[in-house]
């Protein structure tokens, strides 16, 4: 079967750096995108990793390790408008481009 | 705006009924993805077209069947709907290739009283 884990929520400070960290076992892995989702509105892409090592986009980062079957999401200089649910999601390794997502971690923003 | 398009925005009926939800993926994108998310639960994958065939399928009950017409829009046909079809209902869209991310509509909501 298919194994996505995520902390279900996280609190931050407005200013602070957060990291929010996804394990995977699934069979087969062909790339992890991490996707934010504002409550009730569509997830927006945020960042894809298919080789181990760290993309780095503006104030967001991600980290994949393949051997460890393990990403983390860093945001950095957290705003109010993070507040959202972030969520991990794996391609697995066959001839369709289907997605499999973790539950989501909730995260929220503190002034 | 994603480019993604999904009608209608909301839907209330009734058990037992049928619904039809309609999706227009992206200008030049051949993959179309349907997902359902349940209250505080993560998206679960459905089916998934690429140019008109059926590529790929995940937990998708019986009841529920979709297709890709040639034009590239799609539609997710829901029937015998019960109350724990209640969800919203989203549509992605890609280019269909590996490290393309999918493009998320803004969903529908249903809500079966």
């Amino acid at each position: 079967g298919q194994n996505i884990d995520q902390p279900t929520e996280m609190t931050a400070t407005e200013g602070a750096i957060v990291q929010i960290n996804c394990t995977y076992q699934t069979s087969g892995f062909n790339g992890l995108f991490w996707y934010q989702q504002h409550a009730g509105e569509a997830p927006t892409f945020l960042s894809y990793n298919v080789l181990d090592g760290l993309e780095e986009k503006g104030r967001f980062s991600s980290f994949l390790s393949r051997s460890k079957g393990y990403s983390y999401l860093l945001l950095k200089e957290l705003q109010m408008k993070d507040s959202a649910s972030y969520l991990c999601a794996v391609k697995l390794e066959d001839s369709s481009y289907k997605l499999i997502f973790g539950s989501g971690t909730r995260l929220l923003v503190r002034p | 705006d994603s480019g993604v398009t999904q009608t209608p925005k909301h839907l209330i009926t009734a058990t037992g009924q049928r619904v039809t939800l309609r999706c227009s993926p992206r200008s030049g994108d051949l993959s179309v993805y349907w997902y359902q998310q349940s209250l505080d639960q993560g998206l679960q994958f459905l089916i998934q077209y690429y140019n008109g065939e059926e590529r790929a399928k995940g937990n998708i009950l019986e009841r529920f069947s979709a297709q890709q017409f040639p034009d590239l829009h799609s539609e997710l046909n829901l029937s015998s709907l019960e109350l724990g079809d209640s969800a919203l209902y989203f549509c992605a869209s890609s280019v269909g290739s590996g490290n393309q991310p999918q493009h998320f509509g803004d969903g529908t909501r249903l809500s079966i009283l």
